[in-house]
């Protein structure tokens, strides 16, 4: 079954410098959510995207800012990068339409910020 | 605001020792509950879910759960755990009847010896 997909795998940056990283939802999953986990730490949720809308917003900072595209692939993007930024960044999915569904999570974009 | 517990920090258990891992959360209305298991550099897996109707659930890899509502819990056991279920368990709550986001635990990191 086609799962999650998140690209790039890894990326290394510098301060200051700027990350766009791509969730693609499986086919037909009109929701996606980003979370950010630091080293040792739970998931964070950061925001959430249904049928391209804004849906819910967590702990984003203002320097990241995201998107959901009519194919419903979304993008993060973060800007003036520190090192805090360092992290693994989930994208999951779901169907908003059925109720009892459970979010499918990506195999994350390990951020690295020197 | 909505807040998830888990007691353990670390646990370290024996081939074949029963687990139980601890899980309580902080939220009056209903809830939809999910324990994920996140095995070494690999993204979080659903294990199990809890929507309604029986409050004893059963997982994935002889896994299960048992939501007590008094006590805001939903506690994962397996009677005899295997090396292979070396990773961090995450359990989440999200708000029940919505597609909002999960709310993590910390996380418990369970190690088994061979």
């Amino acid at each position: 079954a086609a799962g999650v997909i998140q690209s790039p795998r890894h990326l290394i940056k510098e301060k200051r410098e700027t990350a766009t990283l791509k969730c693609y939802p499986i086919p037909r999953h009109d929701t996606v959510y980003w979370y950010q986990q630091g080293p040792g730490q739970d998931p964070q949720f950061l925001i959430s995207f249904y049928e391209k809308m804004q849906s819910d917003k967590g702990s984003i900072p203002d320097r990241f800012s995201a998107q959901q595209f009519s194919d419903y692939h979304s993008e993060l993007n973060m800007s003036s990068l520190e090192l805090g930024d360092s992290a693994l960044y989930f994208c999951a999915s779901s169907r908003e339409r059925v109720k009892r569904d459970e979010q499918y999570f990506g195999p994350g974009t390990r951020l690295t910020v020197t | 605001a909505q807040s998830v517990s888990q007691h353990n920090h670390h646990v370290i258990l024996s081939e074949a020792a029963s687990l139980e891992l601890g899980c309580n959360y902080s939220y009056g209305g209903t809830v939809n509950l999910f324990w994920y298991v996140q095995y070494p550099g690999q993204h979080l897996q659903l294990l199990l879910k809890y929507f309604s109707g029986d409050p004893l659930v059963k997982g994935i890899k002889g896994f299960e759960a048992e939501f007590i509502k008094s006590k805001f819990s939903f506690n994962l056991r397996k009677p005899s755990v295997q090396w292979s279920d070396t990773a961090e368990y995450f359990c989440a709550v999200r708000r029940g009847g919505s597609q909002g986001n999960l709310i993590f635990g910390k996380g418990t990191k369970l190690s088994v010896k061979p």
